[in-house]
């Protein structure tokens, strides 16, 4: 089945604890986003890639890294997170043609 | 800076029909459009490209003009299932691969029996 997976799909943590947030697709795309959902402010990019190695930042990249070391993978970073990063993240792909798939969600909490 | 979205949100009955307006202050060369249902991911409804022409996707479909820099979503006799948030996302040159959407803050449309 195609699909955009995230692991892990909700998360509590406390500040300055490192974390990741997995994505994974299978659908040999080349394009890749990270957004986050914040209510009244609608889906915001993060980071954005066109390839492996190939990374950019998007509207909201501040306190975030990503890397693309493989063509189905595409980590979100969290250095040290702040409750101003609580959010529900998603993911995206895409082949270039238009559609986005993404991923379904994770809720990240950060006290 | 994102494009706004009118109304934010709206109520119908079934079978009525609802207008989603998605405006930009940048030239644009595509508007994407998305729902989302409560507690689910975006998923895809329909792009429409600079010079295109209005495009449908079974009873929703959407329009582009380029002059007003806005896109219209059409919702006609709509059904329980159409409800969700809608977002338009727009792109103001022509990256392929979408990688530089940039998304409206969303309309809630909720139907009603």
């Amino acid at each position: 089945e195609a699909q955009v997976t995230q692991n892990p799909r909700y998360l509590i943590t406390v500040t300055g604890k490192k974390l990741t947030v997995t994505c994974s697709q299978n659908m040999n795309h080349e394009y890749m986003s990270w957004y986050r959902q914040d209510p009244g402010l609608g889906l915001r990019q993060i980071y954005y890639s066109m390839n492996v190695e190939v990374t950019d930042k998007g509207d909201v990249p501040e306190g975030y890294k990503v890397s693309r070391k493989e063509k189905r993978n595409f980590p979100l970073i969290l250095e040290s997170p702040s409750p101003n990063q609580t959010s529900l993240y998603f993911c995206a792909s895409s082949l270039g043609s238009g559609e986005q798939f993404f991923g379904p969600g994770t809720r990240l909490t950060v006290l | 800076q994102q494009p706004v979205q009118s109304p934010q949100a709206v109520i119908l009955r079934e079978g009525e029909d609802a207008v989603i307006n998605c405006s930009s202050s940048k030239a644009l060369y595509s508007v994407h459009w998305y729902r989302q249902k409560h507690g689910e991911a975006p998923v895809f409804l329909m792009i429409l490209l600079k010079g295109g022409e209005q495009k449908g996707h079974e009873k929703i479909s959407a329009s582009f003009n380029e002059k007003k820099q806005q896109s219209s979503l059409y919702l006609t006799a709509s059904q329980l299932s159409y409800s969700g948030t809608y977002f338009c996302g727009t792109e103001i040159t022509p990256n392929f691969g979408n990688e530089k959407l940039t998304f409206g803050t969303g309309t809630r449309l909720t139907i009603i029996p």
